[in-house]
């Protein structure tokens, strides 16, 4: 079945530097959807990337789709507390559910 | 709207013990998802359901663990009977349809002794 991978599972940054982590699907996606879930919170939708290449950004997040359809990025530039949680991909499974990454987990230190 | 609604928030239990996990989707929702997360297996798809009919619950770790939509407004989680290992946070979410970002509710914390 598919799988889909993200890197790295956990990251430690300082406020102010910049923080990626990568999604990787076993097979081509029609799109993906990336969520952020704050420490004790649920999965919160970000932004769903339909296109080949397609890039898109919100304020300090830039969000990439790879030109084969089979990974994706998120950046954050110039992190801040309030980015920490836990990062997840998503892509349509084989029956139209999502199946989500493993998740990366930021942690911002001040 | 008030989101996707689940109750209890918390449940502490004994093994053993019937627990039933209740959600409430977001009206117009076509779709509900039923997950369990913990750190070992992180997010886990238990079951969807399209319109009220279940689609694929090849998530559903075994006979123990039931699920049920019986109308566009309610979906229940049973697990009977219920076994330490169950300990989890387990989300409902709901979306437009099957593929479209999903709405998530505030979990239910599940702590089985």
């Amino acid at each position: 079945g598919q799988q889909v991978m993200q890197i790295p599972q956990y990251q430690h940054v300082q406020e102010g530097e910049d923080f990626t982590t990568y999604c990787n699907s076993s097979t081509t996606l029609s799109n993906i959807q990336w969520y952020k879930q704050r420490p004790g919170g649920h999965p919160v939708f970000l932004i769903q990337l339909v296109k080949s290449g397609e890039v898109k950004k919100q304020k300090r997040l830039t969000f990439q789709f790879g030109e084969a359809k089979k990974n994706s990025s998120l950046h954050i530039t110039a992190t801040q507390t309030t980015d920490v949680g836990t990062y997840f991909c998503a892509g349509p499974g084989s029956a139209r559910q999502l199946t989500f990454g493993s998740g990366t987990q930021l942690t911002v230190l001040p | 709207d008030a989101g996707v609604i689940q109750s209890p928030r918390h449940e502490v239990t004994e093994m053993g013990q019937e627990v039933t996990l209740r959600c409430k989707p977001i009206s117009g929702h076509n779709s509900l998802f039923w997950y369990r997360q913990t750190m070992m297996r992180g997010l886990e798809l238990l079951i969807y359901f399209n319109n009220n009919v279940p689609i694929d619950d090849s998530g559903m770790p075994e006979d123990r663990f039931s699920a049920k939509m019986p109308n566009a407004s309610f979906s229940t989680l049973k697990i009977q009977p219920s076994e330490p290992r169950d300990s989890a946070v387990y989300f409902c979410a709901s979306s437009w349809t099957s593929g479209n970002e999903q709405f998530f509710g505030p979990g239910t914390r599940l702590t089985v002794l």
